[in-house]
């Protein structure tokens, strides 16, 4: 099971583009990497996955290096709704021998005015 | 549809009683996850459920903790004998996998948790 490594927290300003980077260097072949958002009192959702390069929905954009053995979420011009925790995710759960995937501790984004 | 429900979103229970706490995945997902999350910290893994296969127990954090799933659908974590440090927000998320999903790996679908207090 890949880990990854976060920091902690992070803080901006409202307009400001936010990247936060994930850690994991053990990343296998058939991993995915997705990226979850929690609120407060919430259950964390979904935000982005990928594979490798660069991923882009209407909430953010995912940049993978060649390597993979990190990936960079990109919030771009957040607001202070985009408070939150930020959980990178790493794992395969595709076929008959699908295995867990496990959170980490996330990082703690602060957004001021 | 219909998210992932759990229930009740709370209990407060004496130390040294049995809880037992439901979740209802989104119908057809075959995965099925528990975790827990006390305040201010991160979610910490339990128990995984993958179709018919034998739960992964290994974040279950003592024999007090234990989950059953019926049917392939319906799951309910039990805790005996609970204890002031089980106080904590439980929250189950369900998931398809297999080979359907033969470009990406599952997505989480969790539900609004049960906050557990323990007096």
């Amino acid at each position: 099971l890949a880990k990854t490594t976060q920091p902690i927290s992070m803080d901006s300003y409202e307009g400001q583009e936010v990247n936060i980077t994930c850690s994991h260097n053990n990343i296998a072949t058939n991993d995915y990497i997705t990226w979850y958002q929690q609120f407060p009192s919430q259950g964390p959702r979904f935000i982005i996955q990928g594979y490798k390069t660069k991923v882009t929905n209407e909430v953010a954009s995912l940049f993978i290096p060649a390597d993979r053995k990190s990936s960079t979420l990109s919030l771009p011009r957040v607001s202070l709704s985009d408070t939150a925790v930020y959980y990178c995710l790493v794992g395969d759960s595709r076929g008959s021998s699908a295995s867990k995937i496990i959170f980490g501790s996330g990082t703690r984004l602060s957004i001021r005015p | 549809g219909a998210g992932v429900s759990q229930s009740p979103s709370n209990k407060v229970t004496e130390k040294g009683k049995d809880v037992e706490l439901r979740c209802d995945p989104i119908s057809g997902h075959t995965a099925l996850y528990w975790y827990r999350q006390s305040l201010g910290q991160g979610l910490e893994f339990l128990i995984y459920f993958q179709g018919n296969s034998a739960p992964d127990k290994s974040g279950l954090p003592s024999d007090r903790f234990s989950a059953e799933r019926t049917g392939g659908s319906v799951s309910t974590l039990t805790i005996q004998r609970t204890q002031q440090e089980d106080s904590a927000v439980y929250l189950c998320a369900s998931s398809t996998t297999g080979l359907a999903l033969r470009r990406s790996a599952d997505t989480q679908y969790f539900g609004p948790g049960t906050r557990l207090t323990v007096l």
